[in-house]
């Protein structure tokens, strides 16, 4: 069966410091792999998604997540954050099952900027 | 503007007391899906319709019932809450679903209480 784990549920981080979200999967099948951002009080939002090609894929607000087959891998990661990055963030892989796309979540990592 | 609008936003009720939770998309999109946030749980998917009269279980679907009679309309219903459905929930709808690929566009989110 596939599954999502987001090693870290929560990640303090200081304001202009790295950020890495880790997210591994579990699939016997080619995988789609995407990142979703929920920030406080609002639905979940797109924030990349990697479905073949390079393994380095850039999303919104400086975002980027390296697709990792080896290592069966997809971690977020931003070189400085900002207050306004405070969110959950949601690692989710994308199956057909019984003929319906269906979006596998792990279980969220929620990061928080210290100013 | 393209959105997915839930209603209410929040609402807290008794045990038994039948509730529905109304989602509506202005996108024209076939795919339409319920999820529940439970903390350490991440997003579990209770229903979801492929189109119109067509509807089928995710991966939590008791205690809840869908129904499909317009695109644009896919309400959750709840016949008898019980404290163990006070929950996050949230209406996503997509473009198809039949591809991996395809994006989901979450709602605001309902957050629902049951005493």
């Amino acid at each position: 069966a596939q599954s999502v784990t987001q090693l870290d549920s929560q990640v303090p981080v200081f304001e202009e410091a790295p950020v890495e979200l880790r997210c591994n999967y579990s699939s016997s099948v080619s995988v789609y792999l995407f990142w979703y951002v929920q920030y406080p009080n609002q639905g979940l939002q797109l924030l990349l998604k990697y479905l073949s090609g390079s393994t380095l894929v850039k999303g919104i607000n400086g975002f980027e997540a390296e697709f990792n087959k080896s290592q069966t891998s997809f971690h977020l990661r931003k070189p400085s954050v900002h207050i306004s990055d405070t969110a959950e963030y949601f690692c989710a892989v994308s199956l057909i099952l019984q003929g319906a796309q269906k979006l596998v979540f792990g279980q969220g990592t929620r990061l928080t900027i210290n100013p | 503007e393209a959105q997915v609008t839930q209603n209410p936003r929040y609402l807290i009720t008794v045990t038994g007391k039948k509730l529905t939770v109304t989602c509506s998309q202005n996108m024209n999109h076939e795919y339409m899906s319920w999820y529940r946030q439970d903390p350490g749980l991440g997003l579990r998917q209770i229903y979801y319709s492929m189109n119109v009269e067509v509807t089928d279980k995710g991966d939590v679907p008791e205690g809840y019932k869908v129904s499909r009679k317009e695109k644009r309309n896919f309400p959750l219903i709840l016949e008898s809450p019980s404290p163990n459905q006070t929950s996050l929930y949230f209406c996503a709808s997509s473009h198809t679903g039949l591809v991996r690929d395809t994006e989901a566009f979450f709602g605001q989110g309902t957050r629902l209480t049951v005493v």
